[in-house]
């Protein structure tokens, strides 16, 4: 997997856009931007990938670069259920028996 | 809503017993995983299986089996279970329809003692 960057801590304040940034310069033409959060002691939850066109769906949105070296995932109206380690990995989509591996993500906290 | 459950949360055992940790998913889902995670390591895969009664090792198989006799169960096994096995245990299957992403179970963080 291509190597990605990502603050390893954030906060932001209950019902405001938590942005997180994600870098990941080394991506192949081929793979797609993933996220997933992990709360604490659960199981990794899937959040949303992109290629290279900005996605929305009900849990959050992602906003590629048009050099595609650098992503954001967005949370419109953080709660503090969203608190959260979140990782952003970068990977072919068609990969389905191959392992996730996980970098060190961003521990984004919601503040009251 | 796609299901992982796994047998238990939290479990507790004794050196050199032997620990089944049982996954069920019902998606249907032909891949399944188990890793294991630990603080400062992140997820390492120990086995993964892509098919009724086919199995892959992972990254870190040793002192770990698995058995997948029906598409909807992947257990783990540990044989003789030792101290540097604590961890929290984790598994997932692989989504159909393109997108390719990995569902979870809550976990079974497991201590030996």
């Amino acid at each position: 997997d291509a190597k990605t960057t990502q603050p390893p801590s954030m906060d932001c304040a209950e019902g405001r856009a938590a942005n997180l940034p994600c870098n990941h310069s080394t991506i192949s033409g081929n793979e797609y931007v993933y996220w997933y959060r992990q709360i604490h002691s659960q199981g990794p939850q899937y959040i949303i990938h992109g290629l290279k066109n900005n996605e929305t769906n009900e849990m959050a949105s992602l906003i590629i670069t048009e050099d595609r070296k650098s992503s954001t995932l967005i949370l419109p109206h953080a709660t503090l259920r969203d608190t959260a380690v979140y990782y952003c990995i970068v990977r072919p989509a068609n990969f389905g028996n191959e392992k996730l591996t996980f970098g060190t993500g961003t521990r984004l906290t919601i503040i009251p | 809503d796609v299901k992982v459950t796994q047998s238990s949360r939290y479990l507790v055992k004794r050196t050199g017993e032997k620990v089944f940790l049982e996954c069920v998913q019902d998606m249907d889902h032909e891949n399944m995983f188990w890793y294991r995670q630990d603080p400062g390591l992140g997820l390492r895969l120990i086995y993964f299986s892509y098919d009724v009664k086919m199995k892959e090792k992972g990254d870190i198989p040793e002192g770990y089996s698995v058995s997948r006799e029906k598409k909807e169960r992947f257990s783990l096994i540990l044989e003789s279970a030792s101290t540097n096995q604590t961890s929290m245990y984790l598994c997932a299957t692989v989504g159909a329809g393109g997108r390719n992403e990995q569902y979870f179970g809550p976990g079974t963080r497991l201590t030996v003692t």
